[in-house]
């Protein structure tokens, strides 16, 4: 059980515009920023979102990240085949001291 | 452009201590911007962080590992590593090595990942 949830699955068509979400808790999400990050099938997760919506240099603007209160949220649009790859969020938890993740959502391009 | 590559045994027996090290290139390991640390993915499951380290050696640790769980730095060698005692097939997974910025604790470069298997 992670302390983040994250739904396991996700879905859209190409060109479609998907969210998956990210609910944590006051010590986690709702004292912290939250960060996102894509695992392409075979490979290290990669940063996708740092500081709740920033994206890093060279991730494309099609990807936003927001948060509001204890959830948080990431948004895809213009969906593309490409972007097959588990999510996962993650941020400080106050109460134990660490980082959290969540437990990542398996987005599937139809 | 930085590169973290992790090295160490891909296999493990259980009850003995898995060790990893972590090499970085292309940048300092001693830089004030930054924590070092250690995630782990087990076979077909999530992330789950393991621990991290400041250059001067002050760490934090996942409190469920806590116990069994040391990393190091050695900013001669531009490395820092990672000790995990009384293994048993539960600490098998791909082991990530990241660099973690200070401020918003995102992990920004990762190394490759190594599969480090507990089996007899």
């Amino acid at each position: 059980q992670s302390v983040l949830t994250q739904p396991p699955s996700a879905s859209g068509t190409p060109g479609q515009r998907v969210t998956i979400s990210c609910s944590g808790s006051s010590s986690t999400i709702g004292s912290n920023t939250v960060n996102w990050y894509q695992q392409l099938p075979g490979t290290a997760p990669r940063l996708l979102i740092y500081s709740n919506n920033q994206r890093p240099s060279g991730v494309p603007d099609r990807f936003s990240g927001s948060k509001s209160g204890t959830s948080a949220s990431l948004a895809i649009s213009g969906l593309q085949s490409e972007d097959e790859a588990d999510y996962y969020c993650a941020a400080w938890d106050d109460s134990l001291n660490g980082v959290v993740f969540g437990g990542g959502t398996k987005l599937t391009v139809l | 452009q930085l590169q973290l590559q992790e090295s160490g045994p891909g296999l493990v027996k259980p009850s003995e201590t898995l060790s990893l090290t972590c090499s970085v290139s292309g940048g300092s390991i001693s830089s004030s911007s930054y924590y070092w640390g250690w995630i782990r993915q087990p076979p077909g499951k999530g992330l789950e962080w393991i621990g991290s380290i400041y250059y001067s050696g002050s760490t934090y640790y996942n409190p469920s590992l806590k116990s069994r769980v040391t990393i190091s730095v050695d900013t001669s060698k531009n490395q820092f590593s990672l000790k995990l005692s009384s293994v048993t097939a539960a600490d098998t997974a791909v082991y990530y090595c990241a660099r973690w910025g200070t401020q918003w604790l995102e992990a920004d470069y990762w190394g490759q990942g190594t599969l480090v298997t507990v089996s007899s």
